[in-house]
């Protein structure tokens, strides 16, 4: 199984800065990373996949980088909208399919 | 647009079963993978089960292999998850979601169903 670690637990950020998510792979999961935004009382949403292509809809403020094990989400202006939890997911090899344990993004 | 709508989530005794439903639509739902993903309260995504597209393959997770099965009714465009064998630590919001490009990509998400497994 692909063990997922996203640093930091909770990033604090006021709004307008930008804010830098980390996510390892316990092994290669090549460019088969995506990432998932959760607002409270909500279910996820798909930001990021291929490692770095925004889903329809997504704001070009969100970017995605990395291959292998390492990799960022950056979020380059925080508005209000984009406190929440993101998560990332490895779909390279599975089952099973496994995420990240979360980076909370709040107001600093 | 697509929409995933789940039910039969609730208050179930441990040792009990639960069958929860995903009704589907916006979208030609028997050409599409499917997947069940769980989050306990205050706690992170969990996959839980995937089928493909005729249903003739699933694939599990350990935590609940044996004891939960995924199905579909292409001819309803609707998912399930039986649930037997309950425990309290399969106590979570379930989410019906659609695979997006066969790869076990998920896009999108429905609402969710609350099952609480307590004596």
């Amino acid at each position: 199984e692909i063990v997922m670690t996203q640093s930091p637990a909770t990033l604090s950020v006021s709004p307008g800065e930008r804010a830098t998510l980390s996510c390892r792979a316990s092994q290669s999961v090549s460019s088969n990373l995506a990432w998932y935004q959760q607002k409270p009382g909500q279910a996820p949403r798909l930001l990021i996949f291929g490692a770095s292509t925004r889903a329809t809809g997504i704001p070009a403020r969100f970017s995605g980088s990395g291959s292998g094990t390492e990799f960022t989400l950056s979020i380059s202006s925080l508005q209000s909208e984009d406190f929440a939890v993101y998560y990332c997911q490895q779909y390279n090899n599975w089952p099973p399919l496994t995420f990240g344990g979360g980076t909370k993004v709040e107001i600093k | 647009e697509v929409q995933l709508v789940e039910s039969g989530g609730g208050l179930v005794q441990p040792g009990g079963s639960l069958r929860l439903s995903c009704a589907a639509s916006g979208f030609t739902f028997s050409s599409y993978w499917m997947h069940w993903v769980r989050q306990a309260p205050g706690k992170g995504l969990v996959w839980v089960s995937r089928i493909n597209s005729d249903a003739s393959s699933t694939n599990y997770a350990d935590s609940v292999k044996g004891r939960f099965t995924i199905s579909r009714d292409n001819a309803k465009n609707t998912l399930f998850l039986q649930m037997n064998s309950l425990r309290a630590d399969d106590t979570a919001v379930y989410y019906c979601v659609r695979d997006r490009g066969w790869v076990g990509l998920f896009d999108p998400w429905g609402q969710g169903t609350l099952v609480t497994v307590s004596s």
